[in-house]
């Protein structure tokens, strides 16, 4: 099946910093969404992207629907510890009808205090 | 608050049994979802239905069959457990298909298949 291509794997940074991680694909894409993981829990949505260009932010989270809709990218700002989990990003495929989402394989964001 | 509900939320099965995992949402969204998740891997989705009475396969339907006869549940089966079916299983939900509707996530169940 589809897959999208999420990067880094996982990241090993300091409380305060900053973060960032996106997804490609070959295919193109009409929604892209990024949702968090926290152990034993679903995943929880935090932005949601509808059109090329769009740049949309959630307090210190800030994500961009790439304008050839192949790609994205969620930045975090000045971490804090709450933060770690692993990050999907996910979209609907142009195209794609009622089938479910395509996940990346996430990021997973480990913070050292 | 409940949103979407599974249950049961662990389970651990021989190979050759059968068992049936149950997704509840009380927000009367049309579509629901099952995916399996797997370690290093992201959400894969197994069998969608758009409504009450309809289902349809998605990206790794073998082994399972899904049932929707009343639109709030959603239920998975697996007629004969298989190592390979061990996972994480997420149910999710959406008021329509479509770009414009983020899916909503149980849980999940933990099923281990010895």
């Amino acid at each position: 099946g589809q897959q999208l291509n999420q990067s880094p794997q996982s990241m090993f940074i300091q409380e305060g910093e900053d973060v960032s991680m996106n997804c490609t694909s070959s295919s193109i894409f009409n929604t892209w969404l990024w949702y968090k993981q926290d152990p034993g829990e679903g995943p929880v949505l935090l932005i949601a992207l509808y059109k090329a260009g769009e740049l949309t932010s959630n307090g210190r989270l800030t994500a961009q629907f790439g304008i050839t809709r192949k790609d994205s990218f969620l930045n975090i700002s000045a971490s804090i510890p709450s933060d770690v989990g692993i990050y999907f990003c996910a979209g609907h495929l142009q195209g794609g009808g009622a089938d479910g989402l395509t996940f990346g394989k996430g990021t997973h964001l480990i913070i050292q205090p | 608050n409940a949103g979407v509900t599974q249950t049961p939320k662990f389970r651990v099965l021989k190979t050759g049994q059968s068992m049936t995992l149950l997704c509840a949402q009380d927000m009367n969204h049309e579509y629901m979802y099952w995916y399996r998740q797997d370690p290093g891997m992201g959400l894969r989705l197994i069998h969608y239905s758009v409504g009450e009475g309809t289902t349809a396969k998605g990206e790794v339907p073998d082994g399972y069959n899904v049932s929707r006869l009343k639109k709030q549940n959603f239920l998975l089966g697996l007629e004969s457990a298989a190592p390979s079916q061990t996972s994480v299983y997420f149910c999710a939900s959406s008021f329509l298909a479509g770009a414009r509707q983020p899916q909503h996530f149980g849980d999940g169940t933990r099923l281990s298949i010895l």
